[in-house]
């Protein structure tokens, strides 16, 4: 199975909103609305951000949101504030007890 | 509150098994029904699903790396291990452990910090 597709950066201005897109195929984000997505700062661990297409875990701020079309899953970060400056990943279950990753995103705030 | 704590050597040298334990602490690895499991990341990559593994003993793979990877779980130590065999430079990685569950298709919501393997002679 292949990486999922990310670009590898986006910006934005404090309080602006920025979109990543995150592009599989039917076997994986196209197929099943286990998409998931993770905000990853420097040195640290991942840190669950969204499940299930578009579900925030407790303590997550709302201006994180999710949202799927077709092979292709998105995170919006909306009013962009400094410490969101992060790397974020998506992932997708792929089907048969298998999981897969996107490359990932760098998202600076400018 | 629960956490995991990977553990192992820094630095393995090629064609050999790579062997790190991650350790549950605030709560029974076995109490409940989740999936426990190994994530990579090369340094400046991507983060990789390399398996998991039920509560029970069931273990799920990735296709990629099946034939080398064997991951089991000591409910007795709270604890769960990976082995990776015949390394070489590619597996040098930041691995992680982490839980997911109740159902395996869950994220993975609690992870531990991480610990940087170093693949060479």
């Amino acid at each position: 199975q292949s990486a999922l597709t990310q670009p590898p950066s986006a910006s934005g201005s404090p309080g602006q909103s920025v979109t990543i897109s995150c592009t599989g195929t039917s076997s994986d984000v196209g197929g099943y609305n286990y998409v998931s997505w993770y905000q990853q700062h420097t040195g640290k661990a991942p840190k669950l951000i969204i499940y299930e297409v578009s579900k925030r875990p407790s303590g997550v701020p709302d201006r994180f949101s999710g949202s799927k079309s077709g092979n292709t899953a998105s995170l919006t970060i909306s009013g962009l504030q400094a410490e969101d400056e992060a790397d974020y990943y998506c992932s997708s279950y792929a089907g048969s007890n298998n999981f897969v990753f996107g490359i990932g995103t760098k998202v600076t705030v400018l | 509150q629960l956490r995991l704590q990977e553990s192992g050597p820094g630095l393995v040298k090629p064609s050999e098994t790579l062997s790190l334990i991650c350790t549950v602490s605030g709560g029974s690895i076995s109490s409940s029904s989740y999936f426990w499991g190994w994530i990579r990341q090369p340094p400046g990559k991507g983060l990789e699903w390399i398996g998991s593994i039920y509560y029970s003993g069931s273990t799920y793979y990735s296709p990629s790396l099946k034939s080398r990877v064997t991951i089991s779980v000591d409910t007795s130590k709270n604890q769960f291990s990976l082995q990776l065999s015949s390394v070489t430079a590619a597996d040098t990685a930041v691995f992680y452990c982490a839980r997911h569950g109740p159902y395996i298709v869950a994220p993975f919501d609690i992870w531990g910090q991480g610990t940087l393997v170093t693949v060479s002679s």
